[in-house]
């Protein structure tokens, strides 16, 4: 089993619809759950970080963490074109700052 | 922007050769990791440094190496390259203070080992 699973897509969603990417982790130290965005060629770039079981809204993101469930999402409300990019799930479990990254959701927003 | 710079940002070497890879981070982040990204597969950790101590490492073998220097410069060296080195190598950086333990990604170095 892998320590951070997601869907390796590509999933597609229509112009304005709602894109949900999911993640789960197998380590239930997990404190620190982050998502990155990486457009092709490109380094990732943090989008949202979440810590507690519940929801968090940034914008259009809603990052959303069930820890009993091992389950982390992201929405992405009024899909747009330019959010078509690979979206990476990382986890963060006990001290240091290892981070450990699913493959990646290639994210598709079609007009 | 992150503040993080790395050069080069593409690289071509031969198997066998040794390469330096290069980031330089923001004043005050002491914290800074090094992951390695193949193509389709998500980061892997290589190793972590805090005031130019290595202080965390993941499952590469000891021919991936590193240095801090106290001007939040560091450095990536690699030596008996191999094919499957071929890969984006990232460095992050953190700052030491703050609520949160995000870590922001420079814009890596392609290394393609032919």
């Amino acid at each position: 089993q892998k320590e951070v699973e997601q869907n390796s897509g590509p999933l597609s969603v229509p112009e304005g619809a709602i894109a949900s990417l999911n993640c789960t982790y197998s380590d239930r130290g997990s404190q620190s759950f982050f998502w990155y965005r990486q457009y092709s060629g490109k380094s990732p770039e943090l989008i949202m970080f979440i810590y507690s079981n519940g929801d968090k809204e940034d914008g259009r993101f809603t990052a959303q963490l069930n820890k009993a469930s091992q389950y982390v999402s992201l929405l992405i409300r009024d899909s747009q074109p330019s959010d078509s990019a690979t979206y990476l799930c990382a986890v963060k479990a006990g001290g240091g700052n290892k981070l450990t990254f699913g493959t990646g959701t290639q994210l598709k927003v079609e007009l | 922007e992150t503040g993080v710079t790395q050069s080069p940002t593409h690289l071509i070497k031969t198997r066998g050769q040794q390469v330096t890879l290069r980031c330089s981070s923001q004043s005050g982040h002491n914290t800074v990791s090094w992951y390695q990204q193949a193509l389709g597969q998500g980061p892997q950790f290589i190793f972590q440094y805090y005031r130019e101590e290595e202080n965390g490492r993941g499952n590469f073998p000891p021919r991936f190496s590193g240095l801090q220097f106290p001007n939040y410069s560091s450095e990536l060296n690699v030596n008996a390259l191999e094919l499957d080195d071929s890969a984006l190598y990232l460095c992050a950086s953190k700052g030491d203070f703050g609520l949160t333990d995000t870590q922001y990604f420079g814009p890596g170095t392609r290394l393609t080992v032919l």
